[in-house]
């Protein structure tokens, strides 16, 4: 079946410093790719659409310059945490969507963020 | 904009024992999708069933099933002779059935405790 590797699953850094977090579609090509944010015990919160070759789509109060997403191959999307803060903190998934006319998603096994 | 309500934020059953979980969501497109998505404390997101909204027929997948009435837009999961390993989040979620790429809308999902 479709895999999506995620990496890190776990991450420290300090604030001010950047974050990134890469989705690879292993064995599929994921012509779009969903970044969602789950703080603890509370659903999954949608930040941006990206599609490959194109600028990614952020929803209403997700901050464009503060979460960089990069699509630039059918098989790697990445999501830059740039300048963190302690409130950045919370767990990211990524979700593929492929080609050949799946309406499957397949999901990454999580980021878990934390700032200091 | 749809949205998606599972009104039981918790619940627990017996080993063996059957279960129910609710899901309601509005709409109004005529062709999506509906999925029960499991969240174990891996935090993996693993689909457990899905829907289509032209079928009439209810889906199934072993253990688990669903209870789909589109007019009163109700997705109910059930799950027979429960085991310890089902104990997870578990998040309803609906896509619209549109060409293109569109987000899963996910519900804020039920925490289910098999008890043995």
């Amino acid at each position: 079946g479709a895999v999506v590797s995620q990496h890190p699953s776990r991450v420290i850094c300090k604030s001010g410093t950047s974050v990134k977090i890469e989705c690879r579609s292993l064995d599929f090509q994921a012509t779009t790719m969903f970044w969602y944010r789950q703080f603890p015990k509370q659903s999954l919160m949608l930040m941006a659409t990206s599609n490959e070759g194109s600028k990614a789509t952020y929803e209403q109060g997700v901050e464009k310059d503060k979460f960089l997403i990069n699509h630039a191959s059918l098989t790697l999307s990445t999501l830059t945490v740039t300048s963190a803060h302690p409130e950045d903190s919370s767990f990211y998934i990524c979700s593929a969507k492929g080609t050949g006319g799946s309406y499957g998603y397949t999901f990454g096994s999580g980021t878990r963020l934390t700032v200091v | 904009a749809q949205t998606v309500t599972q009104s039981q934020p918790e619940m627990s059953v017996q080993e063996a024992e059957t279960v129910t979980l609710s899901c309601t969501y509005d709409t109004s497109e005529s062709n999506y999708y509906l999925f029960w998505y499991k969240q174990p404390p891996s935090r993996q997101m693993i689909l457990v069933i899905r829907q289509e909204a032209y079928k009439q027929q209810n889906a199934t997948e072993n253990r688990f099933s669903v209870n789909f009435q589109k007019a009163a837009k109700s997705f109910s999961l059930k799950i027979s002779d429960s085991q310890l390993g089902d104990t997870a989040m578990y998040f309803c979620a609906f896509m619209k059935r549109i060409s293109g790429n569109t987000p899963l809308v996910f519900g804020k999902g039920t925490r289910l405790s098999v008890i043995a």
